[in-house]
């Protein structure tokens, strides 16, 4: 599996926007970006993914670099309920038997500032 | 509720025991996945079902075991416990499991063995 780095953790205000990045520099054509959170004590969630192009969704943004090198999560207006762990995960696009499942790094733990 | 659905929520046993952990996938979803959390490790993959066949194996012990029924919920069996398997287990679940789709987590199954 392509292998992602993000730093372990970062802090934030509450109210303003956080930038989480995540760097893959050996993602392949058919890799998707996918972004999943873990609140204290829950399952992941799912937050956002995408291919090539940016992408907007009511939780969040993910911005990816032209070389798809890097991307970046963007949470427009951080509140405490988004205290949580982010994982960056690339997933294989093609219909690949059994590697199929995500595979969960250590993620960056955020930290919102009241 | 994200409409996967797993039981028990907490679990208490001693060691040496048996324990059987439930989950009900989200409805239309044919992928079952069983994760692993402990404290000091992040989120292991164990096994994952694909329409009532196992379709790609992690790290899962031998103790251990799982099935996914003809109604697709699956069933995560863990047998002569001991004090290291205390930890929360999450099942999750996909429509198929290729690159672009998304998983949903349940709220999982916490595990102390004593």
């Amino acid at each position: 599996d392509a292998k992602t780095t993000q730093p372990n953790s970062m802090e934030s205000n509450e109210e303003e926007p956080v930038h989480l990045p995540c760097n893959h520099s050996t993602i392949s054509g058919t890799d998707y970006i996918h972004w999943y959170r873990q609140l204290p004590s829950q399952g992941p969630e799912y937050v956002i993914h995408g291919l090539t192009s940016n992408v907007n969704n009511r939780m969040a943004s993910l911005a990816i670099a032209e070389d798809r090198k890097s991307s970046t999560l963007i949470l427009h207006r951080a509140t405490l309920r988004d205290a949580a762990v982010y994982y960056c995960i690339l997933r294989d696009g093609r219909r690949n038997f059994g590697n199929e499942k995500l595979t969960f790094g250590t993620g960056t733990r955020l930290t919102i500032i009241p | 509720d994200s409409g996967v659905t797993q039981t028990p929520k907490h679990l208490i046993t001693a060691t040496g025991q048996r324990v059987t952990l439930r989950c009900s996938p989200r409805s239309g979803d044919l992928s079952v996945y069983w994760y692993q959390q402990s404290l000091d490790q992040g989120l292991q993959f164990l096994i994952q079902y694909y329409n009532g066949e196992e379709r790609a194996k992690g790290n899962i012990l031998e103790r251990f075991s799982a099935q996914q029924f003809p109604d697709l919920h699956s069933e995560l069996n863990l047998s002569s416990l001991e004090l290291g398997d205390s930890a929360l287990y999450f099942c999750a679940s996909s429509v198929r499991g290729s690159g672009a789709n998304v998983l949903t987590f349940g709220a999982g199954s916490r595990l102390t063995v004593l």
